[in-house]
């Protein structure tokens, strides 16, 4: 079945430096890969989206990697900031329109001074 | 320019009883998908509403139905509740695009169910 794995233990960086998010997935080709911020009691917002044919999409401080050999994403925040503190979570889709999305578990990320 | 609204935040219910959960769509979208997040865990995919029908579903059981009006908005029924439905119900809304671009989903809030 599909899986989509994201590191479930929190991501704890110190202000300033590079957080790195990881998203695997397994017994699945996805058409397009989205990635959503999503605070505490609110809905996930979206950040960014990258497509099959794409390797790296960037964003201001954010950047994002797809890997479709590996089976893998790579979500970078730079000069990471307290602000960026929230759960991250990794959604695949295939083609056709508004298409469902698959998420994985989310990975925590706490910014500290 | 509103996003997307849904109601009530807050819901409490016993096992066996039925709720609706209702959604407003952003303004100009036209596609509604519904989700349910367990606690700790990512939104699981429900189903999704174009157009008043129903155009995919998830792994969820018939229990779980939806409508969709023509002002675009959606409504969540589950019928005979049970302690595993508690979770936090999260509505989506997208504009349908062309046929292989994709487009990101905007989310509500959500209504957090807790069935006792």
């Amino acid at each position: 079945s599909q899986k989509i794995e994201q590191n479930s233990e929190a991501l704890n960086i110190q202000e300033g430096k590079t957080a790195t998010l990881t998203c695997n997935y397994t017994n699945y080709s996805p058409a397009y890969l989205q990635w959503y911020r999503q605070d505490p009691g609110r809905g996930p917002v979206f950040l960014l989206l990258i497509r099959e044919n794409e390797k790296e999409k960037r964003k201001e401080r954010l950047k994002v990697t797809f890997d479709t050999t590996l089976k893998q994403s790579l979500f970078h925040i730079t000069a990471s900031q307290p602000a960026d503190s929230a759960t991250y979570l990794c959604a695949l889709s295939n083609t056709g329109t508004a298409s469902k999305l698959t998420f994985g578990t989310g990975t925590r990320l706490q910014v500290t001074l | 320019d509103a996003g997307v609204t849904q109601s009530p935040t807050h819901l409490i219910k016993t096992r066996g009883q039925q709720v609706t959960l209702r959604c407003s769509p952003k303004s100009g979208h036209d596609t509604v998908s519904w989700y349910q997040q367990a606690l700790g865990q990512g939104p699981q995919f429900i189903f999704q509403y174009y157009e008043e029908e129903e155009r995919q579903r998830g792994n969820f059981p018939d229990r779980f139905s939806g409508h969709q009006y023509p002002n675009y908005s959606s409504e969540l029924n589950v019928n005979a509740l049970l302690l595993g439905d508690s979770a936090l119900y999260l509505c989506a809304s997208s504009l349908r695009g062309t046929t292989y671009s994709n487009q990101p989903q905007h989310f509500g809030d959500g209504t957090r169910l807790s069935i006792l």
